[in-house]
């Protein structure tokens, strides 16, 4: 049974820091990964999307890799920013439609 | 990318009633999914709605409480049914589009209920 973790719980950073968030897969035999944000209270939006035999995906300042042999992906925020404060989730799928997430970063940018 | 719709937004309801729970999207997807993320918990997968059967559930949902309809290819609704304070959760509804080989799942903003 896959299982989705994710370090840190919570987070907490002062502006223009560069930091990393975990995501740990118990089942490599993974399709995509994708990572997501949640605001307070708000649903989800797509940040990245890593298929299986893709090592990294970019956008902006943001940078996801994955590990698919050893069950990781990191995502990188560079330069962080009040306005990143959110949750982030990670989520893989094994090819069917169904996505496992992880628990969540709780992250906290202070100005 | 789909764009997804929900109503209502937020609600807040009594024990012993029921609420149904709208999603719209603006293309044709296959499947869409209900998705239920408890106070403080990450997203557990209560359904597949598929357009033209029966909705599968996940193990610990039934359609007796969570009863759904999907009429079309960009419609769906969910029910949550004789609630009670535990059924206090936000809702999403999601479906999955691809382009090529990229399948990427895309997200309402959710239902926020409270259950007193």
């Amino acid at each position: 049974k896959q299982e989705v973790t994710q370090i840190p719980a919570a987070l907490s950073v002062p502006e223009g820091e560069n930091l990393v968030l975990n995501c740990s897969f118990t089942d490599s035999a993974i399709y995509n990964l994708q990572w997501f944000r949640q605001d307070p209270g708000k649903g989800l939006t797509s940040l990245l999307l890593i298929q299986s035999s893709q090592r990294e995906q970019t956008s902006g300042r943001l940078n996801a890799s994955l590990d698919k042999s050893s069950g990781r992906s990191t995502l990188y925020i560079a330069a962080s920013q009040p306005g990143d404060s959110a949750t982030y989730l990670c989520a893989v799928t094994s090819g069917t439609y169904k996505y496992i997430f992880g628990t969540g970063t709780r992250l906290k940018v202070l100005a | 990318s789909a764009v997804i719709s929900q109503k209502p937004s937020r609600d807040i309801c009594q024990r012993g009633t029921s609420l149904t729970i709208q999603c719209q999207v603006d293309s044709q997807v296959t499947m869409m999914f209900w998705y239920r993320q408890q106070p403080g918990q990450s997203l557990t997968l209560i359904a597949t709605a598929n357009q033209g059967s029966e909705a599968t559930y996940e193990s610990g949902f039934v359609i007796d409480k969570f009863p759904i309809s999907r009429p079309n290819l960009t419609f769906s609704t969910l029910t949550v049914s004789n609630m009670s304070p535990e059924d206090s959760s936000i809702y999403l509804c999601s479906v999955e589009d691809h382009e090529g080989l990229d399948y990427e799942q895309y997200f309402g903003p959710g239902t926020r209920l409270t259950v007193t």
